[in-house]
């Protein structure tokens, strides 16, 4: 079983949508969460980063965290074609650098 | 602002060759990782380098060595390459060996082996 879990999709939504996205995860000691997007043939691109429990909102994009049930998610509002990627969650331990990544969902935005 | 930049963009080589990947930080940033991400998979965490030294190493065998420079870039070099080795390599950057920083990554080099 993998270290983090996530949907690889594809996920397709109509413009203007919500878009929700989640990861679950099995290690305790994961403190520090991420969302990037990559889209193809780039690098991830590094949308939210959040350490505690709760939600974190920037813009469009919100992340909400649940440690209590290793579980993250993260909700892309009024979605546009331009959203259209590949989104992976990633985490980390307290003490390291390692990140450990989901394997990505794709997502589509149809206008 | 340059972000991370990695070079060359795509390389092709045969089983058994050797490879070394550049990568130069994001200004700011003395910190960087490697990751090595499979089609259609999450990259998978290499190692890290933070004052020249390996700091942090993943589940890869010893073929895949780096380098960190004074400049704070880096290289990756992967001896004996395998098909399997055929993957996006990433470069990442962050700042200070501290865990509450973020990483930033280049876009890759796309390795091909034949």
């Amino acid at each position: 079983q993998k270290e983090v879990e996530q949907d690889p999709g594809p996920l397709s939504v109509p413009e203007g949508a919500i878009v929700s996205l989640n990861c679950t995860y099995s290690n305790s000691a994961f403190q520090y969460f991420m969302w990037y997007r990559q889209y193809s043939r780039k690098g991830p691109e590094l949308l939210m980063y959040t350490y505690s429990s709760g939600n974190k909102e920037d813009g469009r994009f919100t992340a909400q965290v649940d440690k209590s049930s290793k579980y993250i998610s993260l909700f892309i509002r009024d979605s546009q074609p331009s959203d259209s990627a590949t989104y992976l969650c990633a985490m980390r331990a307290a003490a390291g650098n390692k990140l450990t990544f989901g394997g990505g969902t794709r997502v589509l935005v149809k206008p | 602002d340059a972000g991370v930049t990695q070079s060359p963009t795509h390389l092709i080589k045969t089983r058994g060759q050797q490879v070394t990947l550049r990568c130069s930080p994001k200004s700011g940033h003395d910190t960087v990782s490697w990751y090595q991400q499979a089609l259609g998979q999450g990259p998978q965490f290499i190692f890290q380098y933070y004052e020249e030294e390996e700091r942090q190493r993943g589940n890869f065998p010893d073929r895949f060595s780096g380098h960190q420079f004074p400049n704070y870039s880096s290289e990756l070099n992967v001896n004996a390459l395998l098909l399997g080795d055929s993957a996006l390599y990433l470069c990442a950057s962050s700042r200070g060996d501290s865990h509450n920083q973020p990483q930033h990554f280049g876009d890759g080099t796309r390795l091909s082996i034949l």
